[in-house]
Parts: C-alpha cells; structure tokens; sequence
C-alpha cells in the first residue's frame, strides 16, 4: 500500500526568505504526485503537480523517484503563502483518483 | 458556477444514532469522492463513484458506513450507529471527465457526543 510522509507538522519563516515543505512517499510503482492547499477559511485546492512541471504562485516542486520525495519549494516566501499544504499520491490503474493524503503541513510566513 | 457544496455544515449527534451527510457536486462532473479528515491527521479516502460503474468502496472503514450516488448528481454518505471515533470532517470532492483535479466541498463536521 501507497504511504505519503510529511515530517513537519509546521513551518515558520520569515517573508522574502526560501522556503521548502517536505513530501516523501513510499509506492512501489509510478505515481502522480499532487500539492493541495488550503488557506485560511477556504477549499482545499489544487496547488501542483508534478506531470506538469509548472510554477504555481512561485511554488515548484520535483519529482526525485530515487529519494522518493517531491518536495515543494519557493526560493522568496510571501504572506499569503500562509496555509495548510497537502502532499497527496494517486497510484493510477485501478486506484485512479483515489488520493493518499499526507498529514499536512502549517506554514506561516510571518511579516 | 458554484462549487461542490455538502450539508449540513456541522452536525452533532448522540452515539449510537445514524447520520446522512449530502454532497452535491459540481454539474457535469462524473467523479465523486467522499474522505474522512481526523483531526490533525490527514484525508483519508472513503469511497469513489465513477459515472455509472460500481463504486469503488475500499476505503469505508466499517459496514457502518455506506453512500449511494445519483446518476451523476447528489450523493449521501450514512453512517449508522455512529460512534465517537466517527468524529471528523467529512470532505466530497468532484471532478470532469478525464481530468485530475478534484474540487473539494466545503466539508461537514461531524461531532459524536
């Protein structure tokens, strides 16, 4: 069975600093990984994933299938950036959109 | 357009009675999932519909828990005989055809006194 692991529960910096929240995974196939994220009062939503290869709000993040990580990271964190961030896993064939959750992580970008 | 919307919002409920939490997604979207978020832990996947094939139901945690979808519209989730350890928010997300991306609902947080 699919495992994602996101070791930090929270996460402070400071704005205008680099930031980086932390996903690994355990699967042995070839997932998908996605960034999910809710900010205050709102839906969790789709924040990236890793098929795309595209920068969202200043956020990227690489697949690395050797460390089995797929790290999210911002090199100049905003304010705004202040949220809960879900690292998720979709095995694919016949687990298709079935979403493995990490336990999330608390960012707060302080002023 | 509106976005997936679930009700109630909040329910709290004695032990032992049964609970019906409703999720309509957004129209159009042929996939529903239904997840369970403990708190501080993650989602945790419940069940999926597909259009008109079976559900995918092996996430349900007890026969205490079951849904029925509509078509492509409203689905339930009822847990009977609730327990406290059934406390949670209880998230439906929806998504179109042959794309990833899952629109989540608001949730509906449910509290087993």
């Amino acid at each position: 069975a699919q495992r994602v692991t996101q070791p930090e529960k929270l996460l402070s910096v400071f704005k205008g600093a680099p930031v980086e929240l932390k996903c690994n995974y355990s699967y042995s196939g070839s997932p998908e990984l996605f960034w999910y994220v809710q900010y205050s009062r709102q839906r969790l939503q789709l924040l990236l994933r890793h098929i795309s290869r595209e920068s969202i709000k200043g956020f990227t993040a690489d697949l690395n299938k050797g460390e089995t990580s797929f790290h999210l990271k911002k090199p100049f964190a905003q304010e705004e950036d202040s949220a809960m961030y879900y690292c998720a896993l979709d095995a694919g064939g016949t687990s298709y959109g079935k979403l493995t959750f990490g336990q999330g992580t608390i960012l707060t970008v302080h002023p | 357009g509106a976005g997936v919307s679930q009700s109630p919002s909040n329910k709290v409920t004695e032990k032992g009675k049964d609970v019906e939490l409703r999720c309509d997604p957004i129209s159009g979207h042929t996939a529903l999932y239904w997840y369970r978020q403990r708190l501080g832990q993650g989602l945790e996947f419940l069940i999926y519909f597909q259009g008109n094939s079976a559900p995918d139901k092996s996430g349900l945690p007890s026969d205490r828990f079951s849904a029925e979808r509509t078509g492509e519209s409203v689905s339930t989730l009822t847990i009977q005989r609730t327990q406290q350890e059934d406390s949670a928010v209880y998230l439906c997300a929806s998504s179109p055809p042959g794309q990833y991306e899952q629109y989540f609902g608001p949730g509906t947080r449910l509290t087993v006194t």
